[in-house]
């Protein structure tokens, strides 16, 4: 199975101040076809997780301008241009690429 | 809009068998995957199964694997999820994610509660 390991696993942040997450996976998650499945997902407390990111680099409807995803291959980054209240909570990373599907351990960003 | 709703969840024993259900609403269960994570309390996320709706596929956790059969019902939209001997481990919320692009599960449901105890 593919592993993905996130960094750091706690992120404490100043309101607007930037934010990055790391997810590096134990192989390739590109596609036979090309595309790569690597997405990100936002998990508020006592709620369903919410995508944020697919295919790398796309942002979901709805989702500000002030995330956005990066990375090829196996080293993905989640950048958070500045921060707000709204954005703590935890984040994964997730692979669908390789079946099973496989998530990181999670972020858990909190403000300062 | 497409929205998953979860069903099914409960109080189980040890040992004991329960029934999960995925229903797809504004949607239909002709294309790409539709997979079960679960969040056991105060911990992250873990894929459970995943049934491709497109090509005749179905996955399963090493955790799970021999314990659980997902299997799906075009006629009602839905996915199963027959779960037995559980065990106190399995304790957790199940969430239900549906791809609508290949690899994304880009929709999930509010979740429904698994808690095994005696």
């Amino acid at each position: 199975d593919v592993v993905l390991t996130q960094s750091p696993l706690s992120l404490p942040v100043n309101l607007g101040q930037a934010a990055s997450i790391s997810c590096r996976s134990s192989q390739s998650v590109v596609h036979y076809n090309g595309n790569t499945y690597l997405n990100w997902f936002h998990q508020r407390p006592g709620q369903s997780p919410r995508r944020l990111i697919y295919e790398v680099s796309n942002r979901d409807s709805g989702v500000p301008d002030r995330f956005s995803g990066s990375g090829s291959a196996t080293d993905f980054t989640l950048r958070i241009s500045r921060v707000e209240a709204e954005d703590i909570g935890v984040y994964y990373c997730m692979q669908g690429t390789h079946w099973p599907y496989t998530f990181g351990q999670g972020t858990k960003l909190e403000i300062k | 809009e497409v929205q998953v709703v979860e069903s099914g969840g409960g109080l189980v024993q040890p040992g004991g068998s329960l029934r999960l259900s995925c229903t797809v609403f504004g949607g239909t269960l002709d294309y790409y995957a539709i997979h079960w994570v679960r969040q056991a309390p105060g911990k992250g996320l873990e894929w459970v199964s995943g049934i491709s709706l497109d090509t005749p596929r179905i996955g399963y956790a090493d955790s799970v694997q021999g314990r659980i059969t997902a299997s799906r019902d075009s006629a009602k939209n839905s996915v199963h999820l027959q779960m037995s001997s559980l065990r106190a481990e399995d304790t957790a919320t199940y969430y239900c994610g549906k791809d609508m692009t290949p690899g994304g599960m880009g929709v999930w449901g509010k979740g429904t509660t698994v808690t095994v105890s005696s």
